[in-house]
Formats: C-alpha cells, sequence, structure tokens
C-alpha cells in the first residue's frame, strides 16, 4: 500500500505571507498522480492542485503550486500570499495506476491578520 | 459545469438501520470513488466503481456496499449500522479510473449514528 507521508504540526501563517506544506510518498510504481486538497471545517474537499508523475513541469494553480522532486519522492505545496480563507486542513494525496487515493494525516494551516 | 453532488448532507440513523448515500459526479466523469473520515481513521478508501463495475475496493465489511448505475450516479449502502458507522462519507469524481486523472469531491454525507 502507499504511504503518505505529512509530519508537520499545526502551522500559524501571517496573512500574506507564504507557506510550504511538506508531503512525502511512498511507492515503486512509474506511474502515479499526487493531489493536494483543502478541506475547510465544512468539511467539503476541495481539489487545489495535481501533478502527474511524467510532468516535467511543476504544476501551478493560482496561488498554489506543487514543489515535485521525484527523485526525493516529495511534493510539497506552497501557498502564495496567504489569505483568511486558506485556514482550513490540507492533504496530500497519491493514486496509482486503477488503484485508490491514499491521503496523509493532513496539516492543519490557521491564517493571522 | 455542475460539481459532485451528494445527497443527503446530514443524515442521524439509529443503530440496526441501513442508510444509502447518493453521488452525482461531474457530466462525463465515469469513476466514482468513495471514502469514509472518521477523526481516528483519517480518510479511507472504500470503494470505486468504473462505467458500472466494482474496480476497487477497501477494506471494510460486507455491510458496506455500492453500485453504480448507467448514467455514473453511484450509491452506497451501509446495512445494520454501528455506532462507529458514524462519519464523513465523501464521493470523488474522475473522468477515467487511474491513477494519471484528476479526482474531484463532493461536500459530503456527515452520517451520525445513535
Amino acid at each position: 500500500a502507499q504511504k503518505i507521508t505529512q509530519t508537520q504540526p499545526g502551522m500559524f501563517v501571517q496573512e500574506k505571507e507564504a507557506v510550504t506544506l511538506d508531503c512525502t510518498y511512498d511507492t515503486s510504481d512509474p506511474s502515479y498522480g499526487l493531489f493536494w486538497y483543502k478541506q475547510p471545517s465544512s468539511g467539503e474537499m476541495i481539489f487545489l492542485i495535481y501533478q502527474g508523475s511524467y510532468d516535467q513541469q511543476n504544476a501551478t494553480e493560482g496561488r498554489y503550486s506543487l514543489n515535485f522532486q521525484k527523485a526525493r519522492k516529495s511534493a510539497n505545496l506552497v501557498i502564495s500570499a496567504s489569505q483568511l480563507g486558506d485556514s482550513a486542513m490540507y492533504f496530500c494525496a497519491a493514486r496509482r495506476g486503477n488503484n485508490r487515493l491514499a491521503f496523509g494525516k493532513g496539516n492543519q494551516v490557521v491564517v493571522i491578520p | 459545469k455542475a460539481g459532485v453532488t451528494q445527497t443527503p448532507r446530514y443524515l442521524i440513523k439509529t443503530r440496526g438501520q441501513q442508510v444509502t448515500l447518493s453521488c452525482s459526479p461531474i457530466s462525463g466523469h465515469r469513476s466514482v470513488s468513495w471514502y469514509q473520515q472518521t477523526p481516528g481513521q483519517g480518510l479511507q478508501f472504500l470503494f470505486e466503481y468504473f462505467s458500472e463495475t466494482q474496480r476497487n475496493k477497501g477494506n471494510f465489511p460486507g455491510r458496506f456496499s455500492g453500485r453504480q448505475f448507467s448514467n455514473s450516479r453511484s450509491e452506497m449502502n451501509v446495512s445494520t449500522l454501528e455506532l462507529g458507522d458514524s462519519a464523513l462519507y465523501l464521493c470523488a469524481s474522475s473522468l477515467a479510473a487511474g491513477g494519471l486523472t484528476e479526482a474531484f469531491f463532493g461536500q459530503g454525507t456527515r452520517l451520525t449514528v445513535v
């Protein structure tokens, strides 16, 4: 089974600053997808960004970017210019071909004004 | 373009009852996966359906079952409910099965078993 590791404790971030959330994954499959999701207190799992294992460029979506280091099996999420609405749990996930999403335990982020 | 729709949003059931949750994926998406989220266990995979066929199943008892219809809508059923089944149930929609496609979630159904 895949293992996704998110080890950072809860984080407080100053509004307008950038924050990096760490994620490492464990797979020997050459073909996989990496995902980041945001889950506010309402419970909805909001898709943020996706990186395919064969993608040469790091994925970016607005203020979100994924720092993909394949050799290190690392897929860190960078949120630039944090906003109060960014306060949430953030989950890293990975999926191999024909397989399920495996999630990390999540990172709690609180943005303070 | 409508997102993933899960109904109902909230449910309260009594131990021993059964429950059916519904998920309508994004139009054109043929893969639907279900996950259970609890504070203790985190997010756990239940099962995945693609073109009306169950392709993957997680480590849950047989009380948990699902199906997918020809229009890609999916239902999951939990029979003989236990207190430990209280959780947020999330459904994910993908264009196709497999790792190299994006997966979008619905708002979830929060089930409370009393």
